[in-house]
């Protein structure tokens, strides 16, 4: 079966301050997709990027990056000198292809960052 | 750009009551997903549906049903309700081909009293 770890349950950070969220998966399909959601404090789930398991390239947007390493099955995600409105819980999730195709979700990781 | 359409936002219930929720998905989306969110936890697949057929189905206790209409918005149906049900419910749509983004919509916070 699927599952999903967040081992990071909550970090703190002072504004600026490069942080990364970790995300290791499980899957057997060999076709999958993951993702990282931002919730901020109303509640809504934003969408921030998607990786199928044929694309191992990693991906900037700008302050936010993702590394995706098949050989270790994670998908980290970096926030470059973070800001304050980037205070939010952070979800990794996975999809698989011949699977269970709705989302399989971390316990999350929240995010705190000072000013 | 069109996005994910739940109603209502807000409900607040009493025990033994009934709800319905709905949510209206992106226009030729044609899968939608259901998510029960309790406080403090991450989103829980419940159902979903694809081109109105039930496509699988997750941790949805008995009290609820589902289904998707011919216009392709999608009903959550609770009955018999439990201070336990109290979260946030998430629709979420997405094209069954291509990239499978499942973009959610802002979620009903629901409430048993």
């Amino acid at each position: 079966a699927q599952k999903v770890t967040q081992a990071q349950t909550e970090i703190s950070v002072v504004e600026k301050e490069d942080v990364t969220l970790d995300c290791v998966y499980e899957t057997r399909d060999t076709t999958y997709y993951l993702f990282w959601y931002k919730q901020p404090p109303s509640g809504e789930l934003v969408f921030l990027i998607r990786r199928n398991s044929f694309d191992e390239q990693n991906e900037i947007s700008g302050r936010y990056s993702w590394n995706f390493q098949k050989s270790t099955s994670s998908f980290n995600f970096t926030i470059t000198a973070s800001q304050v409105v980037d205070s939010a819980v952070y979800f990794c999730a996975l999809s698989e292809d011949t699977g269970r195709r709705a989302l399989t979700f971390g316990s999350g990781t929240r995010l705190q960052v000072q000013p | 750009a069109a996005g994910v359409i739940q109603s209502p936002r807000h409900l607040i219930k009493e025990k033994r009551e009934t709800a319905t929720l709905k949510c209206y998905p992106i226009p030729r989306h044609d899968t939608v997903y259901w998510y029960q969110q309790g406080p403090g936890q991450d989103p829980q697949f419940l159902i979903s549906f694809y081109e109105k057929m039930q496509s699988d189905k997750g941790s949805i206790p008995d009290r609820f049903s589902a289904q998707q209409f011919s216009d392709y918005h999608s009903e959550l149906n609770m009955s018999s309700l439990e201070l336990g049900d109290s979260a946030l419910y998430f629709c979420a749509s997405s094209p069954e081909t291509g990239g499978r983004e499942a973009f959610f919509g802002q979620g009903t916070r629901l409430t048993v009293v």
